[in-house]
């Protein structure tokens, strides 16, 4: 069974513009999770989503959005990018997204805003 | 909410030494324990997990945890490391409690650099 994959694996972007980054779960599992990872604030939840509507929402500005589609593939978007936004973005699918629910993660997409 | 606090950010042991990696965790209800590791320019890999059952939980690669009810802990230990175990070691929280406001969101801690030298 093919793990989660997540498209691109690098991106480099300027302050002011905007970048969308996608999540193709794990075939079956129906929550899909983002998490932003960086040196300075370790790993933070952004949001979860399961069977295309958003169920949990971290503490992130209005700039970042999110999707899932009905194949349960997942897109986030952040807008308006500034350097602080350079991180390490993690996607994790799960089953059912309960709290027990093993989450299963992607190799993540690594952002460079200059 | 939930909040994980790894005491140490580095640990660095040599080949066949034990270590512990330490986890302490407060939450205001209920909980399920995860330790994942991530290897450089990867994401994160389950390691172990705690649901219920039996406080001690191992993994196949030798790596055990400890869930300490009384004081809220999760420690990861290992009694001989070996030189591919150098990585980074999360110990991440997330809610038993049915509630939609929290359900499948997992808490995790700054993380510790474990490096194992020859």
């Amino acid at each position: 069974k093919a793990g989660v994959t997540q498209t691109p694996r690098y991106l480099i972007k300027t302050r002011g513009q905007q970048v969308t980054l996608s999540c193709s779960p794990i075939s079956g599992h129906r929550s899909v999770s983002w998490y932003q990872q960086t040196p300075g604030q370790g790993l933070q939840f952004l949001f979860e989503y399961f069977s295309e509507t958003q169920r949990n929402k971290g503490n992130f500005p209005g700039r970042f959005s999110g999707r899932q589609f009905s194949n349960s593939r997942s897109e986030m978007n952040v807008s308006t990018l500034e350097l602080g936004d350079s991180a390490l973005y993690l996607c994790a699918s799960s089953l059912i997204g309960s709290g027990g629910n093993e989450q299963f993660f992607g190799p993540g997409t690594r952002l460079t805003v200059l | 909410a939930q909040s994980v606090t790894q005491l140490d950010s580095q640990v660095p042991v040599f080949e066949e030494a034990p270590v512990e990696l330490r986890c302490n965790y407060s939450s205001s209800v209920s909980v399920y324990l995860f330790w994942y590791v991530q290897y450089p320019n990867q994401g994160l890999q389950l390691l172990l997990k705690y649901l219920s059952g039996s406080t001690l939980v191992e993994s196949i690669n030798g790596f055990e945890a400890e869930f300490n009810k009384s004081q809220t802990s999760f420690h990861l230990r290992k009694p001989s490391v070996h030189i591919s175990d150098t990585a980074e070691y999360f110990c991440a929280v997330s809610s038993s409690a049915d509630r939609g406001s929290t359900l499948g969101r997992l808490y995790f801690g700054r993380g510790t650099q474990l490096t194992v030298w020859p």
